[in-house]
């Protein structure tokens, strides 16, 4: 079973759209996150929920939303997607911090 | 308030040689510290914490790093490297949910 999975893994989609990015964890952590990683593998914090509640959320645009539907889920939507927004998106979960943190895989967005 | 730096951004060694990457933090509070490492097209995956019980720390695969509370560092070794040590590395700090990762180090070995 996969910890922490994310959906879909590549995506590829017009300037313009809006997607969704599907994350699950089944390790009952109580904190979820977004990380942006750019092309310099810079690793960047854009949400964390914690128990379905929004505790950090980074400066970034308003077209991405997250939305944390149960404590094992956080999906992240993008409306009106621009070019610069191409990157690695990786969800992870976290218990309380101190024991660290379980990554998904990544999901690669290429917006052309 | 919290930060850490990785000197620099590739490290290149030859296979049974010392591997070494450094990682040095800022936090106000005391520090959770953690190394993570990434291959390529994956995500990243914990080597090691430190989590304020011995200042040595023992990960997977062969690494190890150290806590020094007067340098505010938390480098990482492993004795000998190997081809499957390739990978992109990174060092974050946790005062609290949120961990703060550097800009990562890349591990290069040469045969």
């Amino acid at each position: 079973d996969t910890a922490v999975s994310q959906t879909p893994k590549y995506l590829v989609t017009q300037m313009g759209n809006d997607k969704s990015i599907k994350c699950e964890q089944n390790l009952g952590h109580d904190t979820m996150y977004w990380y942006k990683q750019d092309s310099k593998k810079f690793l960047k914090i854009m949400f964390s929920y914690n128990n379905k509640e929004l505790i950090i959320n980074e400066t970034v645009p308003n077209r991405f939303s997250p939305k944390s539907p149960d404590k094992a889920h956080l999906n992240l939507h993008i409306n009106s997607l621009e070019l610069g927004d191409s990157a690695v998106y990786f969800c992870a979960s976290s218990q309380d911090g101190i024991y660290g943190y379980t990554f998904g895989s990544g999901t690669r967005l290429t917006v052309v | 308030a919290q930060s850490v730096t990785q000197l620099g951004s590739h490290v290149s060694v030859s296979e049974g040689a010392l591997v070494l990457l450094r990682c040095n933090y800022s936090s106000s509070v005391p520090p959770y510290l953690f190394w993570y490492v990434q291959y390529p097209n994956q995500g990243l995956q914990l080597l090691l914490k430190y989590t304020s019980a011995a200042t040595l720390v023992k990960g997977i695969n062969g690494f190890e790093a150290e806590f020094k509370k007067s340098e505010t560092s938390f480098h990482l070794t492993k004795p000998s490297a190997h081809m499957s040590d390739a990978a992109e590395y990174f060092c974050a700090v946790s005062g609290s949910y949120i961990p703060t990762f550097g800009r990562g180090t890349s591990l290069i070995v040469h045969p």
